[in-house]
């Protein structure tokens, strides 16, 4: 199986802050990259799919780039509406595995 | 509206079995390959199985397979998980989620249920 590690697991930020989160495949993936955002009781929400392609009505702060076994999500400028958590999911094999996730919260 | 709803989460006691439903409206369910994810009390988010749009392809995560069974009828648009042999680590929030495709890749899940929680207790 391809594990995904994320780096940081949480990270306090302020609002209009950049943010940046990691995460490395243990293998190529190519840009079988997906990132997901999930509030506290809620279903996750994808963001980016393709490693930096947008899903439709997400935010232009929110963008995503790599390729290969590393990559990157990035806010631009935190919102209020950001604090929460984030996962990265690869779809490169026909078995997926997600990220730890990493936290986001209020400074 | 596109929308998948869960059901037949509840509490159960170990080594038994429980089937869960996901009801699909709003798109042309047999276009789409359809999976399960799960989320256990304060952890992280795990992927448990999908199957593809005809039902022929199944694949399992290795913490389920041999334990868990995905099925779907596209008559219905309805998708199932038998989940047999049930531990206190299977204790989770289950989701059902539909497959993103793009360029002919899959790439994600674009929608998601509202979960349906699952106790293993006895």
């Amino acid at each position: 199986d391809i594990q995904m590690t994320q780096s940081p697991s949480s990270l306090s930020a302020s609002v209009g802050d950049r943010v940046t989160i990691t995460c490395r495949a243990s293998q190529n993936i190519n840009n079988y990259l997906n990132w997901y955002q999930q509030k506290s009781g809620k279903a996750p929400k994808l963001l980016i799919y393709a490693a930096s392609r947008l899903q439709s009505g997400v935010p232009s702060r929110f963008s995503g780039r790599g390729s290969g076994t590393d990559f990157t999500l990035t806010i631009s400028s935190l919102q209020p509406e950001d604090f929460a958590s984030y996962y990265c999911q690869q779809s490169f094999m026909t078995t997926w595995t997600f990220g730890q996730g990493t936290k986001v919260e209020i400074k | 509206q596109v929308q998948l709803v869960e059901s037949g989460g509840g509490v159960v006691q170990p080594g038994r079995s429980l089937r869960l439903s996901c009801a699909a409206s709003g798109f042309t369910f047999s276009d789409f390959a359809m999976h399960w994810a799960r989320q256990a009390p304060g952890k992280g988010l795990e992927w448990v199985a999908v199957i593809w749009y005809d039902g022929n392809n199944k694949y399992y995560a290795d913490s389920v397979k041999g334990q868990f069974t995905i099925s779907r009828d596209n008559s219905k648009n309805t998708m199932y998980l038998q989940m047999n042999s049930l531990r206190a680590e299977d204790t989770a929030v289950y989701y059902c989620a539909r497959g993103y495709n793009w360029n002919y890749g899959s790439y994600g899940m674009d929608v998601w249920g509202q979960g349906t929680t699952v106790t293993v207790s006895s």
